[in-house]
């Protein structure tokens, strides 16, 4: 019962390195998510994939880009990393309703 | 100003007490309202949806909705220590989107 699963778990970036965050769900869901969580901010919705083959931005979707590889796969990339985007970063799925199923999340730091 | 605002506390109990959990939104056109419940270095959980007004009961677990002053609450009663944890109240306009405005969560400890 894997359900979502991302990678890395933790992770340290300089300024301007690139990286891709990996998620899979294994729950057959049509969606998928990408929210960051910072403190005093709650969660805010970087991309979403409504179905395979289709991606559209979220609230804070500068400097990030997704892929939706298949079904089951979600990434979600930082070209050049900053210091805005230390967080920590969440993938979600969903069949199609407001029941999200998180990952267990990624913490990220860029220095 | 944020669309939803929610108190970070942190609230701390007893165990036993009677808890309540609040947000505030601006915008007239949320329908659906959630709660998720947030472990330490854990993502979120779904623990209540209601539609609309109302009242909705699950167990300890109770979730109102009061759409005339834009205003939702989680009631938890007979709080244990294992119900410590951050709630999140989320909410969208439209079904079916996942696309969720959240709260900043509140951080809850139920002592023993």
């Amino acid at each position: 019962n894997a359900g979502v699963t991302q990678t890395p778990k933790f992770q340290v970036l300089k300024t301007g390195q690139s990286m891709t965050l990996q998620c899979a769900q294994d729950m057959n869901h049509n969606s998928m998510y990408w929210y960051r969580q910072d403190p005093g901010m709650g969660l805010r919705l970087i991309y979403y994939s409504a179905s395979e083959g289709t991606t559209d931005k979220g609230e804070v979707p500068n400097g990030y880009n997704v892929s939706r590889l298949n079904k089951r796969e979600f990434s979600l990339r930082l070209e050049s990393a900053a210091p805005s985007q230390t967080s920590v970063y969440f993938c979600a799925s969903s069949d199609d309703n407001e029941k999200l199923f998180f990952g267990s999340g990624t913490q990220l730091s860029v220095l | 100003q944020k669309e939803v605002e929610q108190d970070p506390g942190p609230l701390s109990v007893p165990e036993g007490a009677i808890v309540s959990l609040n947000c505030t939104y601006s915008n007239s056109a949320f329908q659906y309202f959630m709660w998720y419940r947030q472990y330490s270095r854990k993502g979120p959980e779904l623990l209540m949806y209601t539609y609309s007004s109302g009242n909705k009961e699950d167990g300890r677990f109770t979730a109102q909705v009061d759409k005339s002053s834009k205003y939702i609450s989680l009631f938890i009663r007979d709080s244990q220590p294992s119900d410590s944890a951050t709630y999140l109240c989320a909410m969208s306009p439209t079904s079916n989107t996942g696309k969720l405005i959240f709260g900043q969560g509140t951080t809850l400890q139920v002592k023993p």
